[in-house]
């Protein structure tokens, strides 16, 4: 089954302590992409990737970081959580950066 | 400046009724897609619907159709017979530049439809 897949799906941390969101897609996506979704703002991109090894950033990037390392995967890490990154992540793919997306189920995190 | 304008935060619709969702956008590039997604309260994005810019023809998926205004620079979905499943939320998006290309969509605030039984 074509898919894109998240985890953790929850998590609960605490401001400082370093975590990874992992996303994995199967379907030999080229870009990936991660997104934010708070309360009356819609997604906000935070990183996409158009290949292996490229990535850039997106509308709000600051206090995260990504990696391309193999084609299917493309984690997210938060380096010093803080509060203010409490949301609902989602990664997505597709073929071409202009075509419809693929999401994962999200990942709902909150910083304490 | 906003890319995506939703101006709809929330909406009420009949079952059994049609419901349009409007969707407003600003761009100068002339190759442009736009895309309406939903999400249920389970969380998850599903695509609904696509619209090329240079596509002559009004989208349709099913029960779902986009009404593309180019030079009102609007993408509003309408969905026909609404389904009590239809409760969602619902993303407008755009991405500029050729299909090819690498420019990734933005997203509007989205809209909150109720159907009413």
């Amino acid at each position: 089954e074509a898919q894109v897949t998240q985890n953790p799906r929850y998590l609960i941390t605490v401001t400082g302590k370093k975590l990874t969101v992992t996303c994995s897609q199967n379907m030999n996506h080229e870009y990936m992409s991660w997104y934010r979704q708070d309360p009356g703002l819609g997604l906000r991109q935070i990183y996409y990737s158009m290949n292996v090894e490229v990535t850039d950033k997106g509308d709000v990037p600051e206090g995260y970081k990504v990696s391309r390392k193999e084609k299917r995967n493309f984690p997210l890490i938060l380096e010093s959580p803080s509060p203010n990154q409490t949301s609902l992540y989602f990664c997505a793919s597709s073929f071409g950066g202009g075509d419809r997306q693929y999401f994962g189920p999200g990942t709902r995190l909150t910083v304490t | 400046a906003q890319k995506i304008t939703q101006t709809q935060p929330g909406m009420f619709v009949q079952e059994k009724e049609a419901v349009t969702l409007d969707c407003t956008y600003d761009t100068s590039d002339p190759s442009y897609g736009l895309f309406w997604y939903k999400q249920p309260s389970s969380g998850e994005m599903i695509f609904l619907i696509y619209q090329g810019s240079y596509d002559q023809q009004n989208a349709t998926e099913g029960r779902y159709s986009l009404n593309f205004q180019k030079a009102r620079k609007s993408a509003n979905l309408v969905i026909s017979a609404s389904q009590l499943g239809d409760s969602a939320m619902y993303f407008c998006a755009m991405r500029e530049g050729g299909s090819g290309g690498s420019y990734i969509p933005t997203f509007g605030r989205g809209t909150s439809l109720i159907v009413h039984p």
